[in-house]
Parts: structure tokens; C-alpha cells; sequence
């Protein structure tokens, strides 16, 4: 089964809205982290936003923020006020504390800003 | 720079060649991976490790050797290159595996195999 899935290859957003994108995961770990990382044209891999499963509170850095539903075991990222630049591929990770502590990746969601 | 380096950052090779890519980090971070990244399939981990001299196979190994004499490099050999071995590939690295450390990423290594 896939431990983290994204289900939205592609999206397109207008430039300063809103956007979310969808995240879901599958563990029996009860202490586990989640990530998401931007990864522009450029290549790189950038951290955006992390969420620790005890964590009571949804994350926020900036304009992301991640809505963590536990029960649902979803983690979407919202991305407000969308920029030009935030045209990139998105992936959602997770850390669970068991095994050799690798961070498992979804697919990505490739996200495009429309002037 | 302090930071995480990969080099080189292209590179073109033919089947059955032997290929290393070479992974620096400054952090003195114990824990380094090298992951590949294919279409429709993410990242994926290739060899991770834990110290100096101490590797671990994940989820893709086949193919690959790494070593790890010193903290700060963690190169990745392709013993005899294949066509399937074409991808980029990223080496990261991290203070601890708590669950709440992130990863830090290098800027990746394009690989193609003719």
C-alpha cells in the first residue's frame, strides 16, 4: 500500500487566490513527522512546512499552512495568496520513528500560478 | 559555503561504465541518504547512513555502492551503469532521525545513461 499519496497530479491556480493540496498517509507508527517540499524547475528540493503527529496545533510558515487532519490521516498544504513563483512540483513526506527513519515521498502535485 | 553539495551536477555515461557521484555536507550531520527521483514514482531511497562507516540498503539498491569513511561525504558509486539508472538523484542529510528532523536536500545530479 502507499504509505503517502497524492492524488492530484497537476493543478492551476489564479494568481492570488488559494489553493490546497491534497495529502494522505498510511501508518500504524503513532509518532510520525510530515513534510512538504517545493521542487522548482530549478531542481532543488526545498522544505516548506513540517507537522509532528502530537502536534495540536496546524503548522504555518508564511503563507503555507497545513491542514492536519489526523483521524482522516490527511495533511493538505494551502497555499494563500498564490505568487507566480510558487509554480513548482509539491511533494508530502513522512518520517515515521520506526525502521531506518527515511522519509517516504509521494508522487507531487505539479502546480501552476495563471497570471 | 556551509550547506549540502553534490557534484557533478550533469553527466552523461555510457552502459556498463562505472559512474560515482559525489555527496559534501558541512554540518557534520550524521545521518546522509541518496534517494532517486523518476517520474511518477517520487523519491526513492536508495542506500542511507547512519555514521562513518556505517550504510544501510533501502528501498532501491540494486546496482549501487556507497561508502562512507569520513562524516562529511557519502559518494555513490553505479558499478556498471545501465539505461534504467537514468534519473537525478539527490543526496540529503540530517542532524538525528527524530521524527520531527527534516532532511536537507542537495541540488541533485542528472544522470544519463546511453
Amino acid at each position: 500500500a502507499q504509505k503517502i499519496t497524492q492524488t492530484q497530479p497537476g493543478m492551476f491556480v489564479q494568481e492570488k487566490e488559494a489553493v490546497t493540496l491534497d495529502c494522505t498517509y498510511d501508518t500504524s507508527d503513532p509518532s510520525y513527522g510530515l513534510f512538504w517540499y517545493k521542487q522548482p524547475s530549478s531542481g532543488e528540493m526545498i522544505f516548506l512546512i513540517y507537522q509532528g503527529s502530537y502536534d495540536q496545533q496546524n503548522a504555518t510558515e508564511g503563507r503555507y499552512s497545513l491542514n492536519f487532519q489526523k483521524a482522516r490521516k490527511s495533511a493538505n498544504l494551502v497555499i494563500s495568496a498564490s505568487q507566480l513563483g510558487d509554480s513548482a512540483m509539491y511533494f508530502c513526506a513522512m518520517r515515521e520513528s520506526g525502521g531506518y527513519q527515511k522519509v517516504t515521498f509521494g508522487t507531487g502535485t505539479k502546480l501552476q500560478v495563471i497570471p | 559555503d556551509a550547506g549540502i553539495t553534490q557534484s557533478p551536477r550533469y553527466k552523461i555515461t555510457e552502459t556498463g561504465r562505472q559512474v560515482t557521484l559525489m555527496c559534501h555536507q558541512t554540518w557534520s550531520h550524521s545521518y546522509m541518504f541518496w534517494y532517486r527521483q523518476d517520474l511518477g514514482h517520487g523519491l526513492r531511497l536508495i542506500y542511507y547512513s547512519a555514521a562513518a562507516d556505517i550504510t544501510d540498503k533501502g528501498e532501491v539498491p540494486d546496482g549501487y555502492v556507497v561508502s562512507r569513511s569520513k562524516t562529511e561525504n557519502f559518494p555513490l558509486t553505479l558499478e556498471s551503469a545501465t539505461r534504467s539508472q537514468t534519473s537525478v538523484y539527490f543526496c540529503a542529510s540530517s542532524e538525528s532521525v527524530a521524527a520531527d528532523n527534516e532532511q536537507f536536500f542537495g541540488p541533485g545530479t542528472r544522470l544519463t545513461v546511453l
